[in-house]
């Protein structure tokens, strides 16, 4: 069964910092990876999908790298900012469903 | 571009009641998916259909739960008999499978606002 851990669980950084935010999973096989935020009692927002035969996505301030064969990707955050604060979770997806880790509470202090 | 919703958003209930979430996904998608998340934790899957047809459920669904998605377009997930346990955010996501990059296929999903329930 796919399993998939996020390290580190908490994180709190002063703004402006650039950080680096790590996922593993054990299956190589995967499908997709994919990022999301989620803001306290709300649903999942989508960052960034990476197909598997990629290695990298970019969206703004966001860059997600995809590493099959070690079972890791990282999602890098530049120039963090205060609103950037939430639980950041990765996804890894087979053909039929997505396997969730337990995320990433990330607090970027003013 | 509407999204895709969730009703209710909060549900509260007594042990013993039964409830049912509807999930509205958005329109051209063919995929809809339900997942269930507790405090601290991702989001766990349930069950997932493809159209109207439900390919997969997991052994966290109970025979107390059960979903439909008639005519491939919204979905319920009913829970009966409810549970202290059962309580936890429901979430529902619905993607659209295209062709990927070297030959597999790729669908990203959408995340609705989910519904809360707590049973008392």
């Amino acid at each position: 069964k796919q399993e998939v851990t996020q390290i580190p669980a908490a994180l709190s950084v002063p703004e402006g910092e650039n950080l680096v935010l790590n996922c593993s999973f054990t299956d190589s096989a995967i499908y997709n990876l994919q990022w999301f935020r989620q803001d306290p009692g709300k649903g999942l927002t989508s960052l960034l999908l990476i197909q598997s035969s990629q290695r990298e996505q970019t969206s703004g301030r966001l860059n997600a790298s995809l590493d099959k064969s070690s079972g890791r990707s990282t999602l890098y955050i530049a120039a963090s900012q205060p609103g950037d604060s939430a639980t950041y979770l990765c996804a890894v997806s087979n053909f039929n469903k997505f396997y969730f880790g337990s995320g990433t509470k990330l607090n970027v202090k003013p | 571009d509407t999204g895709v919703s969730q009703d209710p958003r909060h549900k509260i209930t007594k042990r013993g009641q039964n409830v049912t979430f509807r999930c509205d996904p958005i329109s051209e998608h063919n995929r809809l998916y339900w997942y269930r998340q507790t405090l601290g934790q991702g989001p766990e899957f349930l069950t997932y259909f493809q159209n109207e047809a439900q390919l997969e459920k997991s052994r966290l669904l109970s025979d107390r739960f059960s979903a439909e998605r008639p005519k491939g377009s919204f979905s319920t997930l009913e829970i009966q008999r409810t549970e202290q346990g059962d309580s936890a955010m429901y979430l529902c996501a619905s993607s659209l499978v295209r062709p990927g990059l070297a030959g597999s296929p790729t669908y990203e999903q959408y995340f609705g606002p989910g519904t809360r329930l707590t049973v008392t």
